[in-house]
């Protein structure tokens, strides 16, 4: 049973154009959440988080919601431009003040942002 | 440059072949992970390491075993491989920040 759920498989966006990339979670006990970001023939990097205390976290262009109550973030990219184009992975842990607790990975979303 | 070293970047296996991926991070990191990633499964957590000389199951162990003799080091083996490992596998690291580092990953073909 998948705990976090990336339900869209692609997305393609405009330049300039708003992106927003969906993730659900069925975990109650995660609270700490993190973006990846993926290019082919390389690791996933980390892009942005948010933990459990907060709604929204900000940098730069990349904006994560977090809505607790619907188990449900989503990661906005405004505006988007075309080096934006990877495979992005949503990711979840429990127990944000312990660093040995394992990130739980979605099965990720292709982003391509059309020139 | 700091990070985390995946050796080798690819490999060809026969079926019932055995070999060994290695991973090495230079962060002192404590924790250490081997995902496998295909497509439309996303990363999927083989074995993992909270410190050296431990080692625990993922999600997905069977066929591998693992090694952490050294901090530095996390050892994947493959004792005899099979078409259904053909895989991209990456190798990650932890410290105290929450994030993972990952390798540039390991492309692995058994035919």
């Amino acid at each position: 049973d998948q705990q976090v759920k990336q339900n869209s498989p692609s997305l393609s966006v405009q330049e300039g154009r708003i992106s927003i990339l969906n993730c659900d979670y069925t975990n109650s006990m995660f609270d700490y959440f993190l973006w990846y970001k993926k290019y082919p023939a390389e690791g996933p990097t980390f892009l942005i988080s948010i933990s459990s205390i907060k709604d929204k976290n900000e940098d730069g262009r990349f904006t994560v919601f977090l809505n607790k109550s619907a188990k449900h973030l989503s990661l906005h990219i405004v505006p988007s431009q075309p080096g934006d184009s990877a495979v992005y992975f949503c990711a979840a842990k429990e127990d944000y003040t312990g660093a040995n607790s394992k990130l739980t990975f979605g099965k990720g979303i292709t982003l391509s942002v059309r020139p | 440059n700091a990070g985390v070293t995946q050796t080798p970047k690819f490999r060809v296996l026969k079926t019932g072949q055995s070999m060994t991926l290695l991973c090495a991070q230079d962060m002192n990191h404590e924790y250490m992970y081997w995902y496998r990633q295909d497509p439309g499964m996303g990363l999927r957590l083989i074995h993992y390491s909270v410190g050296e000389g431990t080692t625990a199951k993922g999600e997905v162990p069977d066929g591998y075993n693992v090694s952490r003799l050294k901090k530095q080091n996390f050892l994947l083996g493959l004792e005899s491989a099979a078409p259904s490992q053909t895989s991209v596998y990456f190798c990650a690291s932890s410290g105290t920040d929450y994030g993972y580092t990952f390798g540039s990953g390991t492309r692995l073909t058994v035919v």
